[in-house]
């Protein structure tokens, strides 16, 4: 079965600085991984996703995620937060599409002045 | 603009009480799902349909009924409303290509 751990339920950091949001799954089979971000009392939208092709991933807002299968791992990054990016993340696996997506239970990202 | 709308935004229930949460898409996506999200436990996933005329349960069905009306429309019911059920829901569709597409949820409070 698929499962997902996000390491920490929070991270702070400066404006300016770079962002790390760590991501490790389990799976038996080579996985399909999503990042989504989920702004307070919005919907959850889609940021970047890996399906087997590229390992490094580019998404939106310049955000960027790399596979790494033998350390399960797939870990949002930015070089340089924006207060906007102030919001709750999602990393998700699937088996593929049209299954059931599972959920980690989320980092929360504060930006500070 | 395509997406996915749930109705209603918010709503408040008394114990006991029934209500059917709206959901429809229009991006002709086969598959539907609706999630709950509670605080420090993700999403977790309801009932979810593969194709219009098939619907499953997934971690947390019990409470809740769904029927998927045609392609575009999966409504979720509670017949009889708990405490337990206050949660923020979220209705979503997916294809291969896009992953899946969010609603903006619906804020569901049972007293």
């Amino acid at each position: 079965a698929q499962s997902v751990t996000q390491l920490d339920s929070h991270v702070s950091v400066s404006e300016g600085t770079p962002v790390l949001l760590r991501c490790n799954y389990s799976s038996s089979y080579s996985p399909s991984l999503f990042w989504y971000v989920q702004h307070p009392n919005k919907g959850l939208q889609l940021l970047l996703k890996y399906t087997s092709a590229a390992t490094l991933v580019k998404g939106i807002n310049g955000f960027e995620a790399e596979f790494k299968k033998s350390e399960t791992s797939f870990h949002l990054t930015k070089p340089s937060a924006h207060m906007s990016d102030a919001a709750e993340y999602f990393c998700v696996v699937t088996l593929s599409y049209g299954q059931n997506f599972v959920f980690g239970p989320g980092t929360r990202l504060s930006v500070l002045p | 603009n395509a997406g996915v709308t749930q109705t209603p935004k918010f709503q408040v229930l008394k114990t006991g009480q029934s209500m059917t949460l709206q959901c429809a898409q229009d991006m002709n996506h086969n598959s539907m799902y609706w999630y709950r999200q509670d605080p420090g436990m993700g999403l977790r996933l309801i009932y979810y349909s593969a194709s219009e005329g098939t619907t499953d349960k997934g971690e947390v069905p019990n409470g809740y009924n769904v029927s998927r009306l045609n392609k575009r429309e999966f409504s979720l019911r509670l017949e009889s409303a708990a405490p337990s059920q206050t949660s923020v829901y979220f209705c979503a569709s997916s294809d291969v290509i896009y992953g899946y597409t969010f609603g903006s949820g619906t804020r569901l409070t049972v007293v």
